[in-house]
């Protein structure tokens, strides 16, 4: 079974931290992702990666950046955290590219507080 | 732009109801359509798939049938269980992204 790890369940920081939120897969997948979920918004991309030390902007990057050093591990960066930013972060995976790209398997996700 | 329409929740049913969530979807050329869950307190995880129009994707006693015509992907089953309990997204991809719906609350009540 695939397994995407995130670091935290729950995270409480307060307005200006840096925050980093973890994520490691054990598959070997080539892609990962970071997504925030709000309710009545669904799913919304920040970041993804294609390999690593590379980088792409999803839909909604700013406030945020990321880090791949290593091929299974993806990490989120908040900055400079903001009450805005309080959210379920989840973080995907996925092996191949193109259609099969979007196979993605989640973690459980880090409910983020930000105060 | 590419966009995914997907019934509000909650939808609450009895055990062994008949169920029906509905997806539409807006987009150019031929994406590929999801439905992936969300159980408590867990990640999303794909549910099934279809890559081409009239394909039939099943899982776990659900379906859905890419309907390019009325660009629809609307999830169904035929009994539902309390375990079906989640959150359903439905999605679309093309190469360059995936797009998700807000997602539709489910409640089955024994």
């Amino acid at each position: 079974d695939v397994k995407v790890t995130q670091s935290s369940r729950y995270l409480v920081k307060r307005t200006g931290e840096k925050v980093f939120l973890e994520c490691v897969q054990d598959m070997d997948h080539e892609n990962m992702f970071w997504y925030r979920q709000d309710p009545g918004l669904g799913l919304r991309l920040i970041y993804f990666s294609y390999d690593v030390k590379m980088k792409e902007k999803g839909d909604i990057p700013e406030g945020y950046s990321v880090s791949r050093e290593k091929k299974e591990r993806f990490s989120l960066i908040l900055e400079s955290a903001s009450t805005n930013q309080t959210s379920m972060y989840l973080c995907a995976s996925s092996p191949g590219a193109s259609g099969g790209r979007w196979i993605q398997y989640f973690g459980a996700g880090t409910r983020l507080s930000v105060l | 732009g590419d966009s995914v329409t997907q019934m509000e929740g909650p939808v609450t049913l009895s055990e062994e109801a008949f169920l029906t969530i509905n997806c539409t979807y807006t987009a150019t050329g031929y994406p590929s359509l999801f439905w992936y869950v969300q159980y408590p307190g867990e990640g999303l995880q794909l549910l099934l798939k279809a890559t081409k129009a009239d394909d039939k994707g099943s899982n776990k006693g659900f379906e859905a049938t890419y309907r390019k015509e009325t660009t629809s992907f609307h999830l169904e089953k035929g009994s539902v269980q309390v375990s079906d309990s989640a959150v359903y997204f439905c999605a679309l991809s093309r190469d360059d992204k995936i797009i998700f719906g807000k997602g539709t609350r489910l409640h089955i009540l024994p």
